[in-house]
């Protein structure tokens, strides 16, 4: 089992819908959590940074921890065709190395 | 803010020949900078750990004299593929954690190199 569960999808949605992209993960360490957004061929650029348990908000963008459950989550609200690119979790023990999920990408359709 | 610039974005090389990319925390200070390796549709896959003044630390299977990891300052680090071969061909990505946000552990990534080796 990986330490960090994300599906690739591909995932499609429409312009304008909401779009709900998560992350499990097995380490109850983790008290870092990232979500970056990576277009074809560029580096991740980081989108939401949390620390331990929350809600955090930017714009459209909510990122949600569960560490009870384990989980994270990134919302995108009123979602945009230049949001379509690849969304990577990313988390860590404290100061150590960034674990990632595979990546999600996401298509939104105009 | 927190820009790191990455280059060359995408150099082609002949197969035996040594290719240095550069990468730069423009506008923090980095103790600690990380290469990563990228195949299509695939996540990153963490090659070193670069620490400003030491020796890198390599990931299991990483061939520390391939791939040869220079800190020198608290802004630049230089990963060099010795020998490249065809099989090196891929896509490098750097990034650097800010030394004045360290407890956060936010890491901020480089725009990536492509590296094809005929």
């Amino acid at each position: 089992q990986k330490e960090v569960e994300q599906d690739p999808g591909p995932l499609s949605v429409p312009e304008g819908a909401i779009v709900s992209l998560n992350c499990t993960y097995s380490n109850s360490a983790f008290q870092y959590f990232m979500w970056y957004r990576q277009y074809s061929r560029k580096g991740p650029e980081l989108l939401m940074y949390t620390y331990s348990s929350g809600n955090k908000e930017d714009g459209r963008f909510t990122a949600q921890v569960d560490k009870s459950s384990k989980y994270i989550s990134l919302f995108i609200r009123d979602s945009q065709p230049s949001d379509s690119a690849t969304y990577l979790c990313a988390m860590s023990e404290g100061a150590q190395k960034l674990v990632f999920g595979q990546g999600t990408r996401l298509t939104i359709n105009p | 803010g927190a820009v790191v610039s990455q280059h060359p974005s995408w150099v082609i090389c002949k197969s035996g020949t040594s290719v240095k990319i550069e990468c730069r925390s423009l506008d923090f200070q980095a103790t600690t900078m990380f290469w990563y390796r990228q195949f299509p549709k695939q996540s990153l896959m963490l090659m070193a750990t670069s620490n400003e003044g030491s020796k890198a630390t390599y990931e299991q299977g990483v061939e520390k004299d391939k791939f040869l990891i220079n800190h020198a300052s608290l802004t630049l680090s230089t990963l060099t593929v010795t020998s490249a071969h065809p099989e090196d061909s891929s896509f490098y990505i750097c990034s650097a954690r800010d030394s004045g946000r360290g407890a956060k552990n936010i890491q901020y990534f480089g725009a990536g190199t492509r590296l094809s080796v005929l």
